[in-house]
């Protein structure tokens, strides 16, 4: 099974801060790797996809990069609405895994 | 655009099974995988596993001996059975759409989640 480790698990930080989110994988999974963004009471919500590939409406303010085994979540200029659970996701083979999880909070 | 709810109990006994249907609407159930997966209360994501319109599946080793996932083309639904369930099954479960392209891609659309509490 290939195990995500995601850090910081928390981050509290300023609106219009840079935030960065790092996801590391067990062993390399090329590009089969997705973000999600959970609001509190929500379902998550695909972010992006394959390491850096936008999705339809969702905020040019995120992006994503890596590949291999070391993958960014980066939110340029934080807004309040951004508050959430964020997640990244490997598909790159069975079982389908997710990494525990990094916690946004606004000051 | 396709959208996905969950239905079922939300209060289940130890040791009984836990069972949860997934409704499919704006398209056909007959295409894609289609996944569950589950959130303890203030924890993670758990993958519980998939099938196929053909009806083929596939389970998270962890679970893969209490899980059955099947399919009702004809109500364009699918559905999770979780069994001998104990209070460490108590999550939100989340119906999702899994995208396949030369390979498992990712999770889109996901239901609201519906609550399943074991207790007594």
């Amino acid at each position: 099974e290939i195990v995500l480790t995601q850090s910081p698990a928390f981050q509290s930080v300023t609106p219009k801060e840079k935030v960065t989110i790092t996801c590391r994988a067990s062993q390399s999974i090329g590009s089969s790797l997705h973000w999600y963004q959970q609001k509190p009471d929500q379902s998550p919500k695909l972010l992006i996809k394959y390491v850096s590939q936008s999705i339809s409406g969702v905020p040019s303010r995120f992006s994503g990069s890596g590949s291999g085994t070391d993958f960014t979540l980066t939110i340029n200029s934080l807004e309040a609405e951004d508050a959430a659970a964020y997640y990244c996701h490997q598909s790159s083979s069975l079982p389908l895994t997710f990494g525990g999880g990094t916690k946004v909070e606004i000051k | 655009q396709v959208q996905l709810q969950e239905a079922g109990p939300g209060l289940v006994k130890p040791s009984e099974t836990l069972s949860l249907t997934c409704t499919v609407s704006g398209g056909s159930i007959s295409t894609y995988y289609w996944s569950w997966i589950r959130q303890p209360p203030g924890k993670g994501l758990e993958w519980i596993g998939y099938i196929f319109y053909t009806g083929s599946t596939n389970y998270n080793p962890s679970l893969k001996s209490r899980v059955t996932i099947s399919l009702d083309t004809s109500n364009n639904q699918f559905s999770l059975n979780l069994n001998s369930v104990t209070a460490a099954d108590t999550a939100v479960y989340y119906c999702a759409r899994l995208h396949f392209w030369s390979g498992y891609q990712e999770f889109d659309p996901w239901g609201q989640g519906t609550l399943v509490t074991v207790s007594s």
